[in-house]
């Protein structure tokens, strides 16, 4: 059982906005930044945002990050048919050990 | 542009033993932590271990503590994972990532190494 909870899916139509939420524990969200990861059919994952609301070079500013107390939200506006794909929240742990931790995993379908 | 490579999957009888291998270019590897994190068939992201950029702290999920040892060669800019005692259940295909960087953890990825587990 994934220590970081996320939604199994959720759905959009094509340029609508969606949220996708990552609920953990002081242990986790609380006191660590935050990184979303988009993971597309058959390939590895990609950075989307780090320090809780940052984009690296090269993402879009339709994607964006947010954290309050021990949640965090991914945000994606004018969504795409080719942002169909799995996405992650992840961050450190640091209750009995020191560990990264990812959420479940989010399936975006843009219908 | 960095560029991490995998090698070293294939297909192991349980209980026998594998070396995964991360090849890393277009960066100072010895300047980075890194990562091991793999990915079940149909299944989320599982975080494996972690070393820190001067070897010293090493950090291991739960799930393979005592059979699995990450390691770096910086002067091959090489990324190791020694997998001992190999379950059914560590299938997966298994990617190395790069650590702390400017943008945070796991800026960049490999493309994956699958492992299969079977008799």
């Amino acid at each position: 059982q994934p220590v970081l909870t996320q939604p199994p899916s959720v759905s959009a139509a094509p340029g609508q906005k969606v949220t996708i939420s990552c609920s953990g524990s002081s242990s986790n969200i609380g006191n660590n930044y935050v990184s979303w990861f988009q993971q597309l059919p058959g390939t590895a994952p990609r950075l989307l945002i780090y320090d809780n609301n940052k984009r690296p070079s090269g993402i879009p500013d339709r994607f964006s990050g947010s954290k309050s107390g021990t949640s965090a939200t991914l945000g994606i506006t004018g969504l795409q048919t080719g942002d169909e794909a799995d996405y992650y929240c992840g961050t450190w742990d640091r209750s009995l050990s020191t560990n990264w931790v990812f959420g479940g995993g989010t399936k975006l379908t843009v219908l | 542009q960095v560029h991490l490579v995998e090698s070293g999957g294939g297909v192991v009888q349980p209980g026998g033993s594998l070396r995964l291998s991360c090849a890393a270019s277009g960066l100072i590897f010895s300047s980075y932590a890194m990562h091991w994190v793999r990915q079940a068939p149909g299944k989320g992201l599982e975080w494996v271990a972690f070393i820190r950029h001067d070897g010293r702290t090493k950090h291991h999920a739960d799930s393979v503590k005592g059979r699995f040892t990450i390691s770096r060669d910086d002067s091959k800019s090489t990324l190791y994972l020694q997998m001992n005692g190999l379950r059914p259940e560590d299938t997966a295909v298994y990617y190395c990532a790069q650590g702390f960087s400017p943008v945070g953890e796991f800026a960049n990825w490999g493309q994956g190494a699958l492992v299969t587990v079977s008799s």
